[in-house]
């Protein structure tokens, strides 16, 4: 079946500092990712949505520049959190279309834990 | 803007079947029912979608009222690892945003 993994699966980081999430399709090809994230006890939301070799699509209230995604490949997106701060500290989850799929196959990561001190 | 409304939370016995109800009320025409569901700490599982007809697939069976405005997303036999968050979400087949609500945490007990 179709595996989505994240790396790392938590980090915990200092304030000020930047923080790089990788997002791998393991065995299919995925030209659209996505990243989500999610507080606790909340649910998630859709951050962004990014696609292989153009720039990401941010969902409103996301800021791009703190969130920089990088889609440079078919199998790879990173979500690299800029000048992370507490209230950053959040579970992250990416999730990947199979290439010439349908939006139904959508295959979740299973996710990163970050927490900024 | 959630457009579906779920229990927040259920109980249910180990071995029985799990009836998880939602309403989806303001449903349009082309829109299909969905349901993943997300065990704590990992990222959320596709389970089963819907049109208006019944579906059924390993996992567990989609019932939708005639009126498509609600639906009940059935366990048959609930283990202990299908204690969960369950998500039911409206959307277009094909549209790529999935919007999750705060779903139902459902606790599958021995």
């Amino acid at each position: 079946g179709a595996v989505v993994s994240q790396h790392p699966s938590r980090v915990i980081c200092k304030s000020g500092t930047s923080v790089k999430i990788e997002c791998r399709s393991l065995d299919f090809q995925a030209t659209t990712m996505f990243w989500y994230r999610q507080f606790p006890k909340q649910s998630l939301m859709l951050m962004a949505t990014s696609n292989e070799g153009s720039k990401a699509t941010y969902e409103q209230g996301v800021e791009k520049d703190k969130f920089l995604i990088n889609h440079a490949s078919l199998t790879l997106s990173t979500l690299t959190v800029t000048s992370a701060h507490p209230e950053d500290s959040s579970f992250y989850i990416c999730s990947a279309i199979p290439t010439g799929g349908n939006y139904n196959e959508q295959f979740f990561g299973p996710g990163t834990r970050l927490t900024v001190l | 803007d959630a457009k579906t409304t779920q229990p927040p939370s259920m109980d249910c016995a180990e071995g029985r079947a799990a009836n998880l109800p939602c309403n989806h009320s303001t449903i349009s025409g082309n829109e299909y029912v969905y349901w993943y569901r997300q065990i704590h700490s990992q990222g959320p599982q596709y389970i089963i979608h819907g049109l208006k007809n019944n579906e059924t697939n390993e996992m567990a069976s989609l019932i939708i009222t005639e009126d498509r405005k609600s639906s009940t997303l059935i366990l048959p036999h609930a283990t202990l690892r299908d204690t969960a968050v369950y998500y039911c979400i409206v959307r277009v087949l094909n549209d790529y945003k999935l919007s999750f609500g705060a779903g139902t945490t459902v606790t599958v007990r021995a």
